[in-house]
């Protein structure tokens, strides 16, 4: 089983919201990342959590929070955000973070900021 | 600094073969990955190969590696209208992130 599971599948929210986007894996994996990606580009990394602790925070504006409450599960809270954050938010998880290799992607959370 | 370069389109033949190439600059990566992402989807991992090899074969899936020019190629025999999509090359960095770095993307057309 190589799957990561992301919900929501589309979301909508406007500037003042707070909302989470949830990711999930049942692999075993102890690193688990996200990743923006805009149209016809490729993914861009936001942050990196190793064995449950955050290892690369890719100066990401504040109001992207991520949270790791277990090995399997990966948060990212949105607060006050920009209509230039709307994107495809992917989450990915690998074996663990110091060799970082066989990333496994969610289907994305497509966010829409309004 | 790191960069990965690709072409950005390939338009085939359904039933041809697509070769998508791929160069990379960080001489050290151990493994190289192709990435296929279809319209509205997150990436599946299609494959990958690990630096000592030349090539890797998967069903329709050919991977070559030339170290020396750092080039990557993929090939789809038989292309189907399904293999439609965009393809990601990407490379592991060897520095202490471990970070995943990724190409342009080549957006491949099949035509029936």
């Amino acid at each position: 089983d190589t799957e990561v599971t992301q919900t929501p599948k589309h979301l909508v929210m406007g500037m003042t919201n707070k909302k989470s986007l949830k990711c999930e894996q049942h692999m075993g994996h102890r690193a688990m990342y996200w990743y923006k990606q805009k149209a016809k580009k490729p993914p861009e990394l936001m942050f990196v959590y190793s064995y449950e602790k955050l290892s690369i925070n890719e100066s990401v504006p504040s109001r992207f929070s991520p949270e790791c409450p277990n090995s399997s599960l990966l948060n990212l809270h949105l607060h006050a955000l920009q209509p230039e954050d709307s994107a495809l938010y992917l989450c990915a998880s690998s074996q663990d973070g110091t060799s970082g290799r066989h990333r496994y992607f969610g289907p994305g959370t497509r966010l829409t900021v309004t | 600094g790191e960069d990965v370069e690709q072409s950005l389109f390939l338009s085939v033949r359904e039933g041809d073969s697509s070769v998508i190439n791929c160069t990379y600059t960080d001489s050290s990566s151990t493994y190289l990955y192709w990435y296929k992402q279809e319209p509205g989807a997150g990436l599946q991992l299609l494959t990958y190969i690990f630096s000592n090899m030349d090539m890797k074969q998967d069903q329709r899936l050919t991977v070559l590696l030339n170290k020396k020019d750092k080039h990557l190629s993929l090939r789809i025999a038989d292309t189907q209208t399904g293999d439609s999509a965009i393809y990601f090359c990407a490379e592991i960095l060897m520095d202490s992130s471990y970070k995943l770095i990724f190409g342009s993307g080549t957006r491949l057309l099949v035509r029936p």
